[in-house]
């Protein structure tokens, strides 16, 4: 069975340094992985997927990387704003894409003006 | 289209009622989920669609919980007999499958339901 580990559970840094998120997964098997955000109270927005056969995916400020053999995903962002505050969800989808996705608890992440 | 829509937004019961969830996703979408989120945690997998074929339950969703998608556009999910351990965010997310887009969910808002 599929599990889903992000560390840190919450993180608090100072508006514009460039942060870390981590995530890890028990199988490595994987179709893809998908970066989420998740403001308070509101339902999910995708950020960032990478496909299996992908080392990473870049948007704007966000930079995902994906190293599968040793099962670990990273979120990096870049120059924080006060406006990243928000949830950071990981979600992997094994074998095929027919499969649910399994999803980490998060990493609720401030960002200090 | 505007996405994924849920409705209602947030419904306060008493134990034992019966509750019953809304999901209309994007209109070409022919995959549709439900998840469950608890405070501080992931979302977990309850169940999904595709067209009006439910294709897959998780062991999470009880004999309590029952959802449909009669003809393959909205989907509705019902919670009979209401326990307080039900209150959660119940999330729906669609997908088109059969392209690249399948890999990618768009999440509606989510439904909280708050159980007395």
């Amino acid at each position: 069975k599929q599990e889903v580990t992000q560390i840190p559970a919450a993180l608090s840094v100072p508006e514009g340094e460039n942060l870390v998120l981590n995530c890890s997964f028990t199988d490595s098997a994987i179709y893809n992985l998908q970066w989420f955000r998740q403001d308070p109270g509101k339902g999910l927005t995708s950020l960032l997927l990478i496909q299996s056969s992908q080392r990473e995916q870049t948007s704007g400020r966000l930079n995902a990387s994906l190293d599968k053999s040793s099962g670990r995903s990273t979120l990096y962002i870049a120059a924080s704003q006060p406006g990243d505050s928000a949830t950071y969800l990981c979600a992997v989808r094994s074998n095929s894409g027919n499969t649910p996705l399994v999803f980490g608890k998060g990493t609720r992440l401030s960002v200090i003006a | 289209d505007t996405g994924v829509s849920q409705d209602p937004r947030h419904k306060i019961t008493k134990r034992g009622q019966n509750v019953t969830f809304r999901c209309d996703p994007i209109s070409e979408h022919n995959r549709l989920y439900w998840y469950r989120q608890t405070l501080g945690q992931g979302p977990e997998f309850l169940t999904y669609f595709q067209n009006e074929a439910q294709l897959e339950k998780s062991r999470l969703l009880s004999d309590r919980f029952s959802a449909e998608r009669p003809k393959g556009s909205f989907s509705t999910l019902e919670i009979q007999r209401t326990e307080q351990g039900d209150s959660a965010m119940y999330l729906c997310a669609s997908s088109l499958a059969g392209t690249s887009g399948a890999n990618v969910l768009t999440f509606g808002a989510g439904s909280r339901l708050t159980v007395l």
